[in-house]
C-alpha cells in the first residue's frame, strides 16, 4: 500500500539550532516526493521536490531509495521556519501525477 | 502571483443539504484536483479533473460526490446530501500541464455539517 509516514507530530526546537523533519514512505513503484509548508493561516504550498535537487530557505531534502526515506533538513532554523510540514508523494509517470499522497503533517516550533 | 481561489471560506449546513464548493484554478492550467483534510487528520485525495472528464479519484469519492467545471473558470465540488462525516476542509488544487508534477493549492473551504 502507498504511505507516507511521518513520525513526529510535533518538533520543537531553538532559533539556530539543526532541524530534520522525518519522512519515510512505502511505494512499489517510482515515486516522485515533496515537502509542502503551510505557514499559519496561509494555504498549502511547495517546498521542494526531489527531482529539483535545489535549497528552499534553507532547507535541502535528498531521497534515500535504499531506506525509503525523504527527511527534510535544514542547518540553523529561524523563527520564521515555524510552520506544518507535509511530506507527499506522487506516482513519477503517468496521468495521475498530481495526485499526492501526504503524511499526517509535522509541526515545527522554532522558539527564540 | 496567480492564486487558485476557492468560495465559500466556511460553509455550515445541515445534514442532508446539498453543498456546491467553488474553485477558480489557474488561468491556464490543465489539470484539477480536490482534496480533503478532516480536523486532525491527513491531507486526502478526492478527485483529479482533466479535459473535462475525471481521470482519477479515490475511495472517498462515491456518488455523493460530484465535479463540474461549467463554464471553463470554475471548478465545483458537489457533495449531494451532506453527513457529519463530510465536515472537513476542502482544498482545490491546478497543475499547469503533464510535465512540471507541481500543484498550486487554494486556501481551502471549511464545511461544518450539522
Amino acid at each position: 500500500a502507498q504511505r507516507v509516514t511521518q513520525p513526529e507530530k510535533l518538533l520543537s526546537v531553538f532559533k539556530g539550532a539543526p532541524v530534520e523533519l522525518k519522512c519515510n514512505y512505502s511505494y512499489s513503484g517510482s515515486p516522485e516526493l515533496f515537502w509542502y509548508v503551510q505557514y499559519s493561516r496561509q494555504r498549502l504550498q511547495l517546498l521542494l521536490r526531489h527531482i529539483s535537487r535545489e535549497s528552499i530557505k534553507g532547507f535541502t531534502a535528498d531521497l534515500n531509495k535504499g531506506e525509503t526515506s525523504f527527511h527534510l533538513k535544514k542547518p540553523f532554523a529561524q523563527e520564521e521556519d515555524s510552520a506544518m510540514y507535509y511530506c507527499a508523494l506522487s506516482r513519477f509517470y503517468g496521468g495521475s501525477q498530481g495526485n499526492l499522497i501526504f503524511g499526517k503533517g509535522t509541526k515545527l516550533s522554532v522558539k527564540p | 502571483e496567480p492564486e487558485v481561489t476557492q468560495t465559500p471560506s466556511h460553509q455550515v449546513t445541515q445534514m442532508g443539504q446539498e453543498v456546491i464548493l467553488r474553485c477558480v484554478p489557474i488561468s491556464n492550467h490543465l489539470y484539477f484536483y480536490w482534496y480533503r483534510q478532516i480536523l486532525g487528520q491527513k491531507v486526502e485525495f478526492l478527485v483529479s479533473f482533466y479535459n473535462n472528464e475525471i481521470s482519477e479519484k479515490s475511495e472517498i469519492f462515491d456518488d455523493q460526490f460530484s465535479v463540474e467545471r461549467p463554464d471553463g473558470s470554475n471548478f465545483t465540488l458537489k457533495i449531494r446530501s451532506t453527513k457529519l462525516e463530510d465536515s472537513a476542509m476542502y482544498f482545490c488544487a491546478s497543475k499547469q500541464g503533464s510535465g512540471a508534477n507541481v500543484l498550486t493549492f487554494g486556501a481551502g473551504s471549511r464545511l461544518t455539517v450539522l
